[in-house]
């Protein structure tokens, strides 16, 4: 079946360090990509997604390219601040479209940055 | 717009006891999803309605009941709660079909079954 694979947690690093979060799916077809982030006591918020192969999703300096070939998604930020602290979730969504193709999450990397 | 809204934000119930949970968007969205998170283990799909008038199972279905009330409104029912059922629920809901949509997701309600 799909599912979504992601680097255990917590990943604790300071501030402007690289970071690296790994994410591995297995799915049928097509799928689209998403990194959705969780900050402190909120709902998730999409911070970037790739809907096909080679994609590059990016946004806050955040960036993640869909490799097929790997089935890999892996989310990268040159330098880190501590307003990054929060969980990432990498999740799929099988391919052709339709509301019944629903969001398949990993199970979230949780990113402490200290000062 | 207030996007997507859910209450109460914090419930504690004793085991047996009933409650149904809130979710509300004003996006004019077709879909709607209830999730529920857990430490270890991701968001988990518990019911999920494609369009006004439908609804269907997802993942984690047992001891939930859910109702899509209008196109705004997809409420989540605990029918006799159980200590198992204490998680973070989360609503979300998604404009269309298209594979690459993002869904939008609610604050959250923390529920707590004793």
């Amino acid at each position: 079946g799909n599912s979504v694979t992601q680097m255990e947690g917590p990943v604790t690093l300071s501030e402007e360090a690289f970071l690296t979060i790994n994410c591995t799916y297995t799915a049928t077809g097509y799928p689209s990509l998403f990194w959705y982030v969780q900050y402190p006591g909120e709902g998730l918020q999409l911070l970037l997604k790739a809907t096909k192969a080679d994609d590059k999703g990016s946004n806050k300096g955040f960036e993640a390219t869909y490799r097929k070939e790997t089935t890999s998604f892996h989310l990268e930020k040159g330098s880190v601040q501590v307003s990054d602290s929060a969980v990432y979730f990498c999740a799929l969504r099988k391919g052709g479209g339709g509301a019944t193709n629903k969001l398949i999450f990993g199970t979230g990397t949780l990113l402490a940055v200290q000062p | 717009n207030a996007g997507v809204t859910q209450t109460p934000k914090f419930q504690v119930l004793k085991t047996g006891q009933s409650m149904t949970l809130q979710c509300a968007q004003d996006m004019n969205h077709n879909s709607m999803y209830w999730y529920r998170q857990d430490p270890g283990m991701g968001l988990r799909l518990i019911y999920y309605s494609a369009s006004e008038g439908t609804t269907d199972k997802g993942e984690v279905p047992n001891g939930y009941n859910v109702s899509r009330l209008n196109k705004r409104e997809f409420s989540l029912r605990l029918e006799s709660a159980a200590p198992s059922q204490t998680s973070v629920y989360f609503c979300a809901s998604v404009p269309g079909t298209s594979g690459g949509n993002e869904q939008f997701f609610g604050p959250g309600t923390r529920l707590t079954v004793l």
